[in-house]
């Protein structure tokens, strides 16, 4: 089974509004990261968080992690309609080489 | 740079046929991934490689065969192609600090392959 889970599955928001997305994930990791989607596209790497770190910015996006809870945030400030995309996280389990996707939150920047 | 190159891009298959998608990356990456993404499902790991000569099952591993000859490429091959294996198939490349330490990794464009 998939190591990371995102929720919500789908969300709609006006352009200039927060997105905020969530993913938890079953067993210890090393690092988590968030990607993005855009349609009929490869996964781009957005932003990677260890294990050892609570919180990370980059530009406009803020990751939270929460290691206790096995749980991270996703947050995307002030979105435009190029946010459009799908967003995954990925989990390299500690120990392991596998890197694990959840099956992703659908964003959708309404103009 | 070209970062990771996927061929074919679309693929048209009737069941029982076998074929081999080739990815290959410039970056120097010890590790490759095959992954599979269906509606609704996300990425499914196929299977993946830490360094050359070696390869390892994921999630999804039958019906798959995977091959990693040479550092700079990881091939997937399909034997006996089912219409279950109609996917998008991507491949992806990233660096490591050690054993389950990974990096960012690079996606591929993706294959679409479907079988009839």
């Amino acid at each position: 089974s998939q190591q990371g889970e995102e929720d919500p599955q789908a969300l709609s928001i006006q352009e200039g509004e927060n997105a905020t997305m969530n993913c938890s994930y079953k067993t210890s990791i090393n690092n988590l990261q968030w990607y993005r989607q855009n349609s009929g596209r490869g996964l781009v790497h957005l932003i990677l968080i260890r294990s050892n770190e609570r919180e990370k910015h980059s530009g406009r996006l803020r990751v939270t992690l929460d290691t206790s809870k096995k749980s991270s945030s996703l947050l995307i400030t002030a979105s435009r309609a190029a946010d459009t995309a799908s967003y995954f996280c990925a989990t390299d389990a500690r120990g392991d080489y596998k890197l694990s996707f959840g099956a992703g939150t659908t964003v959708t920047v309404r103009a | 740079n070209a970062g990771v190159t996927q061929t074919p891009k679309f693929r048209v298959l009737k069941t029982g046929q076998s074929m081999t998608l080739l990815c290959a990356q410039d970056m120097n990456h010890e590790y490759m991934y095959w992954y599979r993404q269906d509606p609704g499902m996300g990425l499914r790991l196929i299977h993946y490689s830490v360094g050359e000569g070696t390869t390892a099952k994921g999630e999804v591993p039958d019906g798959y065969n995977v091959s990693r000859l040479k550092k700079q490429n990881f091939l997937l091959g399909l034997e006996s192609a089912a219409p279950s294996q109609t996917s998008v198939y991507f491949c992806a490349s990233s660096y490591s600090r050690g054993r389950g330490d990974n990096t960012e990794a690079f996606f591929g464009q993706g294959t679409r392959l479907t079988v009839v």
